[in-house]
Formats: C-alpha cells, structure tokens, sequence
C-alpha cells in the first residue's frame, strides 16, 4: 500500500462546477496535511494546508480531513479553467521533523 | 523578491560526467531539501537538511550528494550520473516551526544519456 494514495485522473468538471479531489494516507499518526498545485512543467505552489479535522476554507477551496478515515480531500467551488492543474496531496508522516510524502497527484481539467 | 532559484534549469549530459545542481534561496531558511519528480512515481525526497553542515538521506539517496556549507546554498552533486538519474529535479527550503511551509524552486530538468 502506498503512503499517500490519489486517483491520477484526468477528472473533469464543467467550469462553475465544484471539483473534488480526494487523497488517502496511511500512516494513521500523521499530524499534518498539505495540498499543492503544479502546472505543467512548474513546480509546486502550496495552496491549503489542515492540521485538524473538519474543514478549512480558503476563498474557493476547501480542504477536509478526517482523521479516523485517514481521509483529506479539497474542495475546488466554482471551477475556473486556470485551476486545470494536478493537484499534489502532502502528508507529514509521524515523527517525520519537515519531511513531507507526497502522493502522485491527480489532474484536474476544467472545461469551458 | 523571496524565491528559491536553480541552476542550470534543463541539462542534458552523458553517463558518468560528474555534475552539480545549484540551489539557493534568499529567506534565511533552515530547513532545504532535494526532490526527484517522475511519472507514475511523484515527488521523492533525496536528501534535506535541517541546518549549516547538518544534511541527510531521504527516500532515494543513492547516486547523490549534498553539502551545506552556507545556509543559503545547497547543491546537488551526481558524481557519475546513469540514465536511470533522468528525472526532474526540485529543491525545496522551509522555515522551522508549524505554519510554514515548504517553498520550491522553479525545477532542474535533467537528461542523461
């Protein structure tokens, strides 16, 4: 079983609509949970960042972590084509100081 | 303007010519790390470091090097690069404490052939 588990994709949502994303870890321990956007051929741009379950909302996205389901996931609302993009979950692994796991991605297309 | 930056940003070389990858970031920041990107496999750690002569292994440190000698630089040396080192190349820094995140450099694509 992989650390950190995300669908690749591609997934596709209309523009307006709300896209979800999901990711799945496994070290039950993990404290600390990180989303990042990459364009193609650009490097990692932090967006969200959760550090206890429930949700956190940043103007249009969401990220949601549920710890007892080893579970994390952001919500995209009002889908903008400029947020076609794989979108990279990280989690800080127990006892793991800055190191971050990260999972291979899922890419988001938003169409017109 | 805060950035970590890289160089050279794409590099092609042939198997066994000995290279460096350059990193530096200008935010007086402790934490730096060096990530491979493949498909199919995402982003692995190479080696971090948490301070001035403090480094260590990541997930897949084999065939690298590190050194940090300032705290603004932390270069990436392949002593005798292989084909199976053909990969894109992140460095990363983060200041310590909860709250801040890690940064990443623009990306160094490398071809070994």
């Amino acid at each position: 079983q992989k650390e950190v588990e995300q669908n690749s994709g591609p997934l596709s949502v209309p523009e307006g609509a709300i896209a979800s994303l999901n990711c799945t870890y496994s070290d039950r321990g993990s404290q600390s949970f990180f989303w990042y956007r990459q364009y193609s051929g650009k490097s990692p741009e932090l967006i969200m960042f959760i550090y206890s379950n429930g949700d956190k909302e940043d103007g249009r996205f969401t990220a949601q972590l549920n710890k007892a389901s080893q579970y994390v996931s952001l919500l995209i609302r009002d889908s903008q084509p400029s947020d076609s993009a794989t979108y990279l979950c990280a989690v800080r692994p127990t006892g793991g100081g800055n190191k971050l796991t990260f999972g291979t991605g899922t890419q988001l297309k938003v169409e017109l | 303007e805060a950035q970590v930056t890289q160089n050279p940003r794409y590099l092609i070389t042939v198997t066994g010519k000995k290279l460096t990858v350059t990193c530096s970031q200008n935010m007086n920041h402790e934490y730096m790390s060096w990530y491979r990107q493949d498909p199919g496999l995402g982003l692995r750690q190479i080696y971090y470091s948490m301070n001035v002569e403090v480094t260590d292994k990541g997930d897949v440190p084999e065939g690298y090097k590190v050194s940090r000698k300032e705290k603004r630089n932390f270069p990436l040396i392949l002593e005798s690069p292989s084909p199976n080192q053909t990969s894109l190349y992140f460095c990363a820094s983060k200041s310590e404490g909860r709250g801040y995140e890690q940064y990443f450099g623009p990306g160094t694509r490398l071809t070994v052939t």
